[in-house]
């Protein structure tokens, strides 16, 4: 069973600050998802990774797969960008369903 | 943008009755996915579903639940004697194929609270 680990659980940040979110995992994957939840708790896919890095306007994620360790940036931060960010992974061997980590809330100060 | 749709929004119910939540997935997708998220817990695994059967499901997927899709749209959970626990947000999900490069597309949910 994978465990899926995220840090810092809580984050605030001052607008324009470069946000860093780290996930790590136990078990090899064959994907890393990066989702976005609001407060109203609707989730939105930000970024699948199965290996280096991906970058989508001002969210880069990243991914090393022999460390079993992903991370997300949010470069020039903004309040709308406060959420809470989730990492799930894929396990290898045909399972299909997500394992997730307990998430980031990220809190964004004008 | 083609999105994943759930309804209702919120569903009441008491401890006992029946309940199905429903989704239409993203319409040439083909695999489907059910996910619940207790509050302040972390979002759990539930099914998975391709070509007409369960593919894939949790140990939290007990007799007490099923998925169907009934009409080749419609997509939906049934939860035959709703428990207090069963109180959480239920997200339904869908990806276009099985390769691992597909993402998959989340529902907004639907928030379950049983009396």
């Amino acid at each position: 069973k994978n465990e899926v680990e995220q840090s810092p659980q809580n984050l605030t940040a001052q607008e324009g600050e470069f946000i860093t979110i780290n996930c790590s995992y136990s078990v090899g994957i064959s994907a890393l998802h990066w989702l976005q939840q609001h407060p109203g708790g609707g989730i939105v896919s930000l970024f699948m990774l199965s290996s280096g890095k991906k970058k989508h306007g001002r969210l880069i994620a990243t991914i090393n797969i022999q460390e079993k360790h992903s991370s997300l940036h949010i470069t020039a931060s903004h309040p709308r960008d406060s959420a809470v960010y989730i990492c799930a992974v894929m396990s290898r061997g045909g399972a299909d369903g997500l394992t997730f980590g307990k998430g980031t809330h990220l809190i964004i100060q004008p | 943008e083609p999105e994943v749709t759930q309804t209702p929004s919120h569903q009441v119910t008491q401890m006992g009755q029946e309940v199905i939540l429903r989704c239409v997935p993203i319409s040439n997708h083909l695999y489907f996915y059910w996910y619940r998220q207790i509050l302040g817990q972390k979002v759990e695994f539930l099914v998975s579903f391709y070509n007409n059967e369960i593919s894939e499901k949790s140990e939290i997927f007990d007799d007490q639940f099923s998925v169907e899709r009934p009409d080749g749209s419609n997509f939906t959970l049934k939860i035959r004697s709703t428990k207090l626990e069963d109180s959480a947000m239920y997200f339904c999900a869908s990806k276009e194929d099985k390769i691992a490069k597909n993402i998959q597309y989340f529902g907004a949910g639907t928030r379950l609270s049983v009396l």
